[in-house]
């Protein structure tokens, strides 16, 4: 049971470059959560998704979008990278129910020059 | 939306010392009080949660205070020791909102020898 598994854990990218940063979970949650993290200001919220094929907008969604094709998987893309978006992204899960807890994976460190 | 801020920023208490850590939080129908530890380069770990239909809940050295009326939750963890290091976290979750958290801004603990 590896819990919350993030792809890749680190990666440089030059402004304007693309990429998609993968977060898999083998506990069969329905919800799942992309964050920023970034110095002084904990956990932003990007998007979520409460069920295969939904997404929606979190806190600070502007420059990324997601896929949520298959239950396990929830996919963070970066269509054009920038300097602004350097930071640590957390994919995080959780089962149905109020007051279930939400469970992080590892993190991928992201810096674009 | 929620917002919640934490207080101290950073925090330095003896070995063996109490260290508390308060956080409010502006929406009231926020429900779903967790709070995470970060060690340097980890993912948030969920140490403890309360529900709004709890004043206070305990586990070992950790234990969660909360107002509902102020509006504010507090963590106390007592008898610390140098693995007690880290970055902590409060959050807010609002139900019906599919469980998303509005993270604090965090507070570096340091227990020192």
């Amino acid at each position: 049971n590896a819990g919350v598994t993030q792809t890749p854990k680190f990666r440089v990218l030059k402004t304007g470059q693309s990429m998609t940063l993968l977060c898999a979970q083998d506990m069969n949650h329905e919800y799942m959560y992309w964050y920023r993290q970034d110095p002084g200001m904990g956990l932003r919220l990007i998007h979520y998704s409460v069920g295969e094929g939904t997404t929606a907008k979190g806190e600070v969604p502007d420059g990324y979008n997601v896929s949520r094709l298959k239950k396990q998987n929830f996919l963070l893309g970066l269509e054009s990278a920038a300097p602004s978006q350097t930071s640590v992204y957390f994919c995080a899960s959780r089962l149905t129910g109020e007051g279930q807890p939400q469970h992080f994976g590892d993190g991928t460190r992201l810096s674009i020059l | 939306g929620e917002n919640v801020e934490q207080h101290p920023s950073t925090l330095s208490v003896q070995e063996g010392d109490s260290a508390v850590i308060k956080c409010t939080y502006s929406d009231s129908a926020s429900n779903y009080f967790p709070w995470y530890k970060q060690e340097l380069g980890k993912r948030p770990q969920l140490i403890i949660d309360i529900r709004s239909n709890v004043g206070e809940k305990k586990d070992q050295r950790i234990a969660v205070t909360l107002n509902k009326t102020a509006k504010h939750f507090s963590l106390h963890i007592t008898e610390t020791q140098p693995e007690d290091s880290a970055v902590y976290f409060c959050a807010a979750s609002i139900p019906g909102t599919a469980s998303k958290l509005t993270f604090g801004t965090g507070t570096r603990l340091q227990v020192t020898l």
